[in-house]
């Protein structure tokens, strides 16, 4: 069971808007720590997508966007690609654990 | 260009010892904390541990605590995690990944190497 919960899954038709989950608590998100998505293409490591909750690196196209609220985050991928199909998955920190914590991943299908 | 490059896994019995290596390129390796990830076979990213640039900060997951010990030499560019009491669990991917975002609090993993495959089974 990961600290933070995302969706197993989600799906959509290319050029379509999907949008992905990353829940939390009073001890990470809800902190105000900071939250980080990295996109991991079948067979490869994870990439880092979205930092500090909002802001791209270098590279990442503006389809992909980042916010948070209260004790949630969310990524959200416009102009969806077939190329965008992947795993997604949300880091934060946790005082309770005083650690760095993942969520458990949303496989994204793009139909 | 930025490169990690992971080694030392493989087929090692529960109860055995193996070190893991991440050579770094392309970047000053002693102004960056450095972390390892791992990722069991169909599962989702651990965070195993983390460590500062001098080296004099370590961090780890309570999964690991007291068995895993990760280290660095700046002077060789290279990055260990010494993995000791191993157990079925700890079978994964073992990623190593430069950090950013200052303090611990805030980490983040800007740049991943490509794994290397830690089987513990007899």
């Amino acid at each position: 069971q990961s600290v933070l919960t995302q969706p197993p899954s989600v799906s959509g038709a290319p050029g379509q808007r999907v949008t992905i989950s990353c829940t939390g608590s009073s001890s990470n998100i809800g902190a105000g720590y900071d939250v980080h998505w990295y996109q991991q293409l079948p067979g490869t490591a994870p990439k880092l997508l979205i930092y500090a909750n909002t802001n791209r690196p270098s590279g990442v196209p503006d389809r992909f966007s980042g916010s948070k609220s209260g004790t949630s985050a969310s990524l959200a991928i416009t102009g969806l690609q077939a190329a965008d199909e992947a795993d997604y998955y949300c880091q934060s920190y946790d005082s309770s654990l005083s650690g760095v914590v993942f969520g458990g991943g949303t496989k994204l299908t793009v139909l | 260009e930025v490169q990690l490059l992971e080694s030392g896994g493989g087929l090692v019995q529960p109860g055995g010892s193996l070190r893991l290596s991440c050579a770094a390129s392309g970047f000053t390796f002693s102004s960056y904390a450095m972390s390892w990830v791992r990722q069991a076979p169909g599962k989702g990213l651990e965070w195993v541990s983390a460590i500062s640039g001098s080296g004099d900060s370590t961090y780890y997951a309570d999964s690991v605590k007291g068995r895993f010990t990760i280290s660095r030499d700046n002077s060789k560019n290279t990055l260990y995690l010494q993995l000791n009491s191993l157990r079925a669990e700890d079978t994964a991917v073992y990623y190593c990944a430069i950090i950013s975002g200052g303090s611990y609090s805030n980490y983040y993993f800007d740049y991943w190497g490509q794994g290397t495959l830690v089987t513990v089974s007899s």
